[in-house]
């Protein structure tokens, strides 16, 4: 059972460029949603999906965009790569928005140079 | 904001001792997570409490709620050099979207 699964691991962009972060789940979740971690800031909510063509803006989405045409992908979208995006990225789901464990992908370390 | 906040931000103990974490939070809640995460790992769900609960178990953890502190401890008795790791609070508010919202984390090292 692979749970979350998130490509690419490691990647590193100019200022200006963008990019789609991948981000799949084998288990039938409704419910999924993108963090951004930083040093001493915890995780950050970043956009969200309750459902297949349902989404929905977390607490920083600025600079980011999402969709989810199938319940199983929900990608992430840097429309142009600023320094400010270098974080580490994890994609999170759960079987439902409210009351359940969410599950957590091994993360995309992202460099905006 | 719901937002849960550790406390305290970093934590060194000698292998077998218990460790201690506390989480604060800000407005009414349903229900408060915790996750640990390995260095440079993605974050593992520990236990989850509703706010209708005060204590829960499981294995050497041990969570407590107390919704009129609006506060949360995670007990992690006899540790282990393997429990050494980060340690989220992350809390969900009452209505239905409230998204989980998580604290910036406890640093725990457990020594040898």
């Amino acid at each position: 059972n692979a749970g979350v699964t998130q490509t690419p691991k490691f990647q590193v962009l100019k200022t200006g460029q963008s990019m789609t972060l991948q981000c799949a789940q084998d288990m039938n979740h409704e419910y999924m949603s993108w963090y951004r971690q930083d040093p001493g800031m915890g995780l950050r909510l970043i956009h969200y999906s309750v459902g297949a063509g349902i989404t929905d803006q977390g607490e920083v989405p600025n600079g980011y965009n999402v969709s989810r045409s199938t319940t199983e992908d929900f990608p992430l979208r840097l429309l142009s790569a600023a320094p400010s995006q270098t974080s580490v990225y994890f994609c999170a789901s759960s079987y439902s928005i409210y009351g359940t464990e969410a599950f957590f992908g091994q993360g995309t370390r992202l460099t905006v140079v | 904001s719901q937002q849960g906040e550790e406390d305290p931000q970093a934590l060194s103990i000698q292998e077998g001792e218990n460790a201690t974490m506390n989480c604060s939070y800000k407005t009414s809640i349903n229900n408060l997570q915790w996750y640990r995460q390995n260095s440079g790992r993605g974050l593992v769900h520990l236990i989850l409490i509703r706010s209708n609960e005060r204590e829960k178990h499981s294995g050497r953890l041990r969570v407590t709620l107390d919704t009129s502190k609006k506060s949360s401890s995670l007990l992690i008795t006899a540790s282990r050099a393997a429990d050494t790791a980060s340690y989220f609070c992350a809390t969900q508010g009452k209505t239905s979207y409230d998204k989980v919202i998580f604290g910036p984390g406890t640093s725990l090292s457990v020594i040898p």
